[in-house]
């Protein structure tokens, strides 16, 4: 049974450039949550999506978007990259909002 | 607002001795509270969680944590600690009876000497 998913697992982009993060939830769930977490720091939660819908937001700028498809994969997309925006993206699964929460290996995005 | 705070950025103690992490929280109501590991290169892993009940919750790998509301504590406990204890551990509070918008603490670096 795979567990939850991420692509790409490292990646580089410039200021200005937008960045898209995919994640596939582990096999039955379909709940996705999305965290930043920056070096040294703890994860902040950017949204979760649940039926296609975004739920809940964290306080991110709406550079930062999500979506969710009927498979319950999710794409994170992020526009306009500044370098504050360096970190290693956290993508959670769980089976509705009071499962426990399963997260993948993550993607480290660097700005430069 | 809801808040996290671990107060040891790195604890290194030695294999085979007691651990105690420390989490201290502030959030008005009932949190729900939990403890998360992560090894280099992985994902997190959750260790436990409490939302009720008994306040000494126990967990996977040995670990078991107690809640004190006069305190505003979670502490991490393992009697005997093994060379593969050695992580990032992150406590964590939920406002709800859920997983929706976890606040993290900022993780204490877990340090193993032989």
């Amino acid at each position: 049974d795979a567990g939850v998913t991420q692509s790409p697992t490292h990646l580089i982009k410039t200021r200005g450039q937008q960045v898209t993060l995919r994640c596939s939830p582990k096999s039955g769930h379909d709940t996705v949550s999305w965290y930043q977490q920056a070096l040294g720091q703890g994860p902040q939660f950017i949204f979760q999506y649940y039926e296609e819908e975004e739920r809940q937001r964290g306080n991110f700028p709406d550079r930062f978007s999500g979506h969710q498809f009927p498979n319950y994969s999710s794409e994170l997309n992020v526009n306009a990259l500044l370098l504050g925006d360096s970190a290693l993206y956290l993508c959670a699964s769980s089976l509705g909002s009071t499962g426990e929460l399963f997260f993948g290996e993550g993607s480290r995005l660097t700005v430069l | 607002a809801q808040s996290v705070t671990q107060p040891d950025i790195h604890i290194t103690v030695s294999e085979g001795a007691s651990l105690e992490l420390r989490c201290n929280y502030s959030y008005g109501a009932t949190p729900y509270l939990f403890w998360y590991v992560q090894s280099p290169g992985q994902g997190l892993q959750l260790l436990l969680k409490y939302f009720s009940g008994d306040t000494l919750v126990q967990g996977i790998k040995g670990f078991e944590a107690e809640f004190k509301r006069s305190q505003s504590s979670f502490n991490l406990r393992k009697p005997s600690v093994h060379w593969s204890d050695a992580a990032e551990y992150f406590c964590a509070v939920a406002p709800l009876f859920g997983n929706e918008k976890l606040t993290f603490g900022t993780g204490t670096r877990l340090t193993i000497i032989p």
